[in-house]
């Protein structure tokens, strides 16, 4: 398995909190993304990162943000959590720059199952 | 509309058994698709990978095909093992932008039964 933790593995916190999920990889592979999965959809892309400091947003970024102060964490922070939030997050690499991001397959994490309630 | 589509959502077979999983996908313009295995509480393992010029690809019992005219792949699984058990995700990744522009099919969840 690539080296990818994930914490915590599950997580219940109420309507209205800060929630912080965190990725930390031990390949030193400059991508990373986080995606949320959820019943009757394909895995949906939050927001990723080229590297320390330079992140963008996917489909579905709003009410989520991101952080990566260093190459092996990536943080995704739900500023304040809804019950639409709830959902099993993954948390995913590729290939450093060397290798086309195009044609390398992603590694996932064993996720993050989030209950807002 | 960018969309990957997967049959059946899900099917039971016997060990020891094939079966062929179906993706058809409307993404444009394409870059490659993959196959992925995700086990229950884990996250999705990549098995394949294929660009446009490969027609072909196997990963020891998994072989996947595409056809790039029809736009549709699938995935044959040969002499079923109980461990086969899962959901298995089609995956099409579109243009120039890498990564970051992956459609992913909702999966066909596989049960293979002693």
């Amino acid at each position: 398995d690539a080296g990818i933790t994930q914490s915590p593995r599950h997580k219940v916190t109420e309507t209205g909190t800060p929630v912080t999920l965190r990725c930390h990889q031990t390949e030193n592979h400059r991508y990373m993304y986080w995606y949320r999965q959820d019943p009757g959809h394909g895995l949906r892309l939050i927001h990723y990162s080229y590297g320390v400091k330079d992140t963008d947003k996917g489909e579905v970024s709003d009410g989520y943000s991101v952080s990566r102060s260093k190459t092996e964490d990536f943080l995704l922070t739900l500023e304040s959590a809804t019950s639409s939030q709830t959902s099993v997050y993954f948390c995913a690499i590729s290939e450093s720059i060397n290798k086309n991001p195009r044609i390398s397959p992603l590694h996932f994490g064993n996720g993050t199952r989030l209950t807002v309630t | 509309k960018n969309q990957v589509e997967q049959s059946p959502q899900s099917l039971i077979i016997l060990e020891g058994k094939n079966c062929t999983l179906q993706c058809n996908y409307t993404v444009s313009p394409f870059s490659n698709l993959r196959w992925y295995k995700q086990d229950t509480g884990r996250g999705p393992v990549s098995l394949t990978i294929m660009t446009f010029s490969e027609n072909t690809k196997s990963n020891g019992r998994y072989t996947a095909t595409l056809d790039a005219d029809t736009k549709q792949s699938s995935l044959h699984i040969t002499a079923s093992q109980l461990s086969d058990s899962a959901s298995y995700i089609c995956v099409v990744s579109a243009g120039q932008t890498g990564a970051n522009n992956l459609f992913f099919g909702t999966g066909t969840r596989l049960t293979v039964i002693p």
